[in-house]
């Protein structure tokens, strides 16, 4: 049974930059494709960006310039992080397994940007 | 980008009633590349059905999805207590992916 959890700060500054990580067990790593997604509170869903196991990602126009997903097969883990924040980036973080559709999803971690 | 529609924003029923939600996308999602999930209140998001109508691991066959082009829907013949909650759509033929805003099934 593929188990993502996601970890890092729950509180950032406007202007820093937010990094998160995706710990993935129970499951291959290798061969797949994982996703960032993110839901402002009490709004909808918003596809951040993905990256293959072997490096290769693909990102949200919205959010390009701004955003960099990384991978560490040795840790079976791979990471976000997302530059100049502002409270509009006010957000539960959810990781997941996958490039379409998601089945397996982390439990997510909110993320509040303010001073 | 493709942008998801979905309606009604609320429905209000009861237990046992039939669900109908509709999810309009503003251009051709190719090869019905839709999917429906269902999300209770501080839960993740639950995958029901992917491809408009392959219900996933795990599902119920109260659970039903169709359509294709533009227009998809998902049905619930019975309203169990625990699909009082919000679905979302999503396409993933068009990159990038894009969810709908949201249909509320609240108990009348």
């Amino acid at each position: 049974q593929v188990q993502l959890q996601e970890s890092g700060p729950g509180l950032v500054k406007p202007s820093e930059t937010l990094s998160l990580t995706c710990t993935v067990s129970g499951d291959s790593f290798n061969n797949n494709y994982w996703s960032w997604i993110r839901q402002p509170p009490g709004k909808g869903l918003e596809w951040i960006g993905y990256i293959y196991y072997s490096g290769g990602t693909n990102y949200n126009p919205s959010l390009k310039s701004r955003v960099t997903i990384s991978v560490d097969t040795s840790k079976n883990q791979f990471s976000l992080k997302l530059s100049s924040v502002t409270a509009a980036d006010t957000a539960v973080y959810y990781c997941a397994k996958g490039n379409g559709w998601f089945f397996h999803w982390g439990q997510g971690t909110l993320v509040t940007v303010s001073s | 980008e493709i942008v998801l529609t979905q309606s009604p924003g609320t429905l209000s029923l009861s237990p046992g009633e039939r669900a109908t939600l509709s999810c309009r996308a503003s251009q051709s999602v190719s090869s019905s590349y839709l999917a429906w999930y269902r999300q209770r209140p501080g839960q993740a998001p639950r995958l029901l059905i992917y491809g408009a109508s392959t219900r996933a691991t795990g599902i119920p066959d109260r659970f039903s999805g169709s359509g294709s082009g533009t227009d998809f829907t998902l049905t619930i013949s019975r309203l169990e207590p625990e699909d009082f909650a919000v679905y979302f759509c999503q396409q993933y033929g068009s990159s990038p992916g894009t969810f709908g805003q949201g249909t509320t099934v609240e108990i009348k």
